[in-house]
């Protein structure tokens, strides 16, 4: 099983400023890493795909980086819409895994 | 528009069973592979099963595997969960999620929960 570990655990961001996401695969998983933002009492809805496309409808403020096992989600000028957990997701090999969220506050 | 809407969930006792529906609409259900994914209280997302669009390939996280089992019925574009012995580490939301065309979600269902308690 690939694990996927995120950092920090909660990262608090002043509105209008860049937030930096971080997550690990505990091998390498090409460019095959998916971002999900979470709010309450709502589903996770798709971000990013392949590392850095931007899914249908998502602000062009949120980018993904990275590859093999060192990935970054960048919100460049954080709203206040933004507060939420977010988390990663490897698709490399069937058995799926997430990473454990990072939640994100508005300072 | 894409829709897909969970149902079955509820309060069940441990040792006991239990099945979960999700119906979809706005896409073509026979071709689509669909997931299960759950989300324990408070806790982050785990993904449970697929199954792929002709249900000749079905996969299960350890933690489920020999338990639930995965099946659809393409006809009324819907997929289950059964879920046999159930333990109170199962109490979570249970999503239905599907995939466009790779391996990551772009559609879930708003979630079904399931609570396991004597």
């Amino acid at each position: 099983e690939i694990v996927m570990t995120q950092s920090p655990d909660t990262l608090s961001v002043s509105p209008g400023e860049r937030a930096t996401l971080s997550c690990r695969a505990s091998e390498s998983i090409s460019s095959k890493l998916a971002w999900y933002q979470q709010k309450p009492g709502q589903a996770p809805r798709l971000l990013i795909y392949g590392a850095s496309t931007r899914a249908t409808g998502i602000p062009t403020r949120f980018s993904g980086s990275g590859s093999g096992t060192e990935f970054t989600l960048t919100i460049s000028s954080l709203q206040s819409e933004d507060s939420a957990v977010y988390y990663c997701q490897h698709y490399n090999h069937w058995l799926w895994t997430f990473g454990q969220g990072t939640k994100v506050e508005i300072k | 528009e894409v829709r897909l809407v969970e149902s079955g969930g509820g309060l069940v006792q441990p040792g006991r069973s239990l099945r979960l529906s999700c119906t979809a609409s706005g896409i073509t259900f026979n071709t689509q592979w669909m997931h299960w994914v759950r989300q324990p209280p408070g806790k982050g997302l785990v993904w449970v099963s697929r199954i792929n669009g002709d249900a000749s390939e079905t996969r299960y996280a350890d933690a489920v595997k020999g338990r639930f089992t995965i099946s659809r019925d393409n006809a009324k574009s819907t997929v289950y969960l059964q879920m046999n012995s159930l333990t109170v580490d199962d109490t979570a939301l249970y999503y239905c999620a599907s995939p466009r065309f790779g391996g990551y979600f772009d559609y879930w269902g708003q979630g079904i929960l399931v609570t396991v308690s004597s």
